[in-house]
């Protein structure tokens, strides 16, 4: 099944300092959405990005998509202790049935 | 609004054993999903119902039964619980497939 992929693994930075999560996908897709997971918690929602745009702020998020390579990024500025969590990113097939598929994660840690 | 709600938080059984996860939420979303999230696999979708008296399978449906009782729950039923199972479950809820999906807060499932 379409899966998308993140990039690194794990991250650990200091507070303050930028971080920046890669997402590779397989196929066509029709949006890209990330999600942050805290420790113990459920998912929530990020940001959405259809396949027609390129870039998207919210806050001190910043998502790109790149559909001809089939990836994307998201940036956190001036990060914070509160940032610590697993962030994912979810992928719909085009022609598909809009389920998203999520990848295996990020793991951001923030250092006060 | 309490969102998405599920119960219980936190089961243990014993191989063979039965049980049911409830999911309620009280957004009217019209789709409902069941994933399951192990250790370095990201989250994987059991069954989803797209809309109120519908059901289909998703990637890791062997051993699982949903229910969609009614729009506002979906229950995910271990007919006869394996080791395999263990696993966090996690039940989320959009307005319709393809956009932003809302997440309970788990439930820990452990068979022993």
């Amino acid at each position: 099944s379409q899966q998308g992929e993140e990039d690194p693994q794990a991250l650990s930075i200091q507070e303050g300092e930028n971080a920046t999560m890669n997402c590779s996908y397989k196929t066509s897709i029709n949006n890209l959405q990330w999600y942050r997971q805290n420790s113990g918690r459920g998912l929530v929602h990020l940001i959405l990005i259809r396949s027609n745009e390129r870039e998207k702020h919210s806050g001190r998020l910043r998502v790109t998509l790149d559909t001809s390579k089939k990836s994307s990024s998201l940036l956190i500025t001036a990060s914070r202790a509160a940032d610590t969590a697993s962030y994912f990113c979810a992928t719909d097939l085009s022609g598909g049935s809009y389920i998203p598929t999520f990848g295996r994660g990020t793991s951001l840690i923030v250092h006060p | 609004n309490a969102g998405v709600t599920q119960t219980p938080k936190f089961q243990v059984l014993k191989t063979g054993q039965s049980m049911t996860l409830q999911c309620a939420q009280d957004m009217n979303h019209n789709s409902m999903y069941w994933y399951r999230q192990d250790p370095g696999m990201g989250l994987r979708l059991i069954y989803y119902s797209a809309s109120e008296g519908t059901t289909d399978k998703g990637e890791v449906p062997n051993g699982y039964n949903v229910s969609r009782l009614n729009k506002r729950e979906f229950s995910l039923r271990l007919e006869s619980a394996a080791p395999s199972q263990t696993s966090v479950y996690f039940c989320a809820s959009s307005e319709a497939q393809g956009s932003t999906q809302y997440f309970g807060p788990g439930t820990r499932l452990t068979v022993l």
